[in-house]
């Protein structure tokens, strides 16, 4: 079973920062978290992982709790190509069996 | 970089065929996943490979799928006999799975496009 709850679904307006929640409340030390997301008829894409320091790359932005215990996904200008499944997932690194839960479809309307 | 390579992309059979999928992963990929993915759902994994030897095959369903990765590049899975139930799509990923900067580093991994099966 997944270790993580995410919202089944999302609306964001284009242009705007879309912000995906995420909750591990029984993450352990050593796990990470991961988000990936999966465009229709397409391949999951890797979009960023973290420990517990924030973490931003050139896709979207990545905040954990100091507690650990949830974190949200920042795309900071959400575009139509960002409709998507995005999911979350908590795992120790170089950990066998990466976990997907349903994940959270995101819809960005014009 | 070329991407993780999969054929063929779709595959309709009737139950009690077997069918095989093709994975190519990203070069230099020493860990190679095989998933199940079925519609609404989330990919579930199948088989993980580390060179040539399997890590983890413990939700492969192994009185009908087998899966192999001779040489330790190329993977193939195959199905035989096919049920209605296994109509999804496979997918294949790649992970680097190595040290960088001196420290064993988190794995992220790259996906090919998957293979749609349709089971009548």
């Amino acid at each position: 079973d997944a270790k993580t709850t995410q919202p089944t679904s999302m609306d964001c307006a284009e242009g705007r920062a879309a912000n995906l929640p995420c909750n591990h409340s029984t993450i352990s030390g050593n796990e990470y978290v991961y988000w990936y997301r999966q465009i229709h008829s397409q391949g999951p894409q890797y979009i960023i992982h973290g420990l517990k320091n924030n973490e931003t790359n050139e896709m979207a932005s990545l905040i954990i709790t100091e507690d650990r215990k949830s974190s949200t996904l920042i795309l900071p200008h959400a575009t139509l190509r960002d409709t998507a499944v995005y999911y979350c997932i908590v795992r120790v690194a170089n950990g066998q069996n990466f976990v997907f839960g349903p994940g959270t479809r995101l819809s960005v309307l014009p | 970089e070329a991407g993780v390579a999969q054929s063929p992309r779709y595959k309709i059979i009737e139950k009690r065929q077997s069918v095989a999928f093709w994975c190519n992963p990203i070069s230099g990929h020493a860990t190679l996943y095989w998933y199940q993915q079925i519609l609404g759902q989330g990919p579930k994994l199948l088989i993980q490979f580390q060179n040539n030897g399997v890590v983890d095959d413990s939700q492969l369903p192994k009185d009908r799928f087998s899966a192999e990765r001779l040489k330790g590049v190329d993977s193939t899975l195959k199905i035989q006999p096919a049920k209605l139930e296994d109509s999804a799509v496979y997918l294949c990923a790649s992970s680097l799975r190595g040290w960088r900067g001196g420290r064993l580093s988190p794995d992220e991994q790259y996906f090919g496009p998957g293979t749609r099966l349709t089971v009548t």
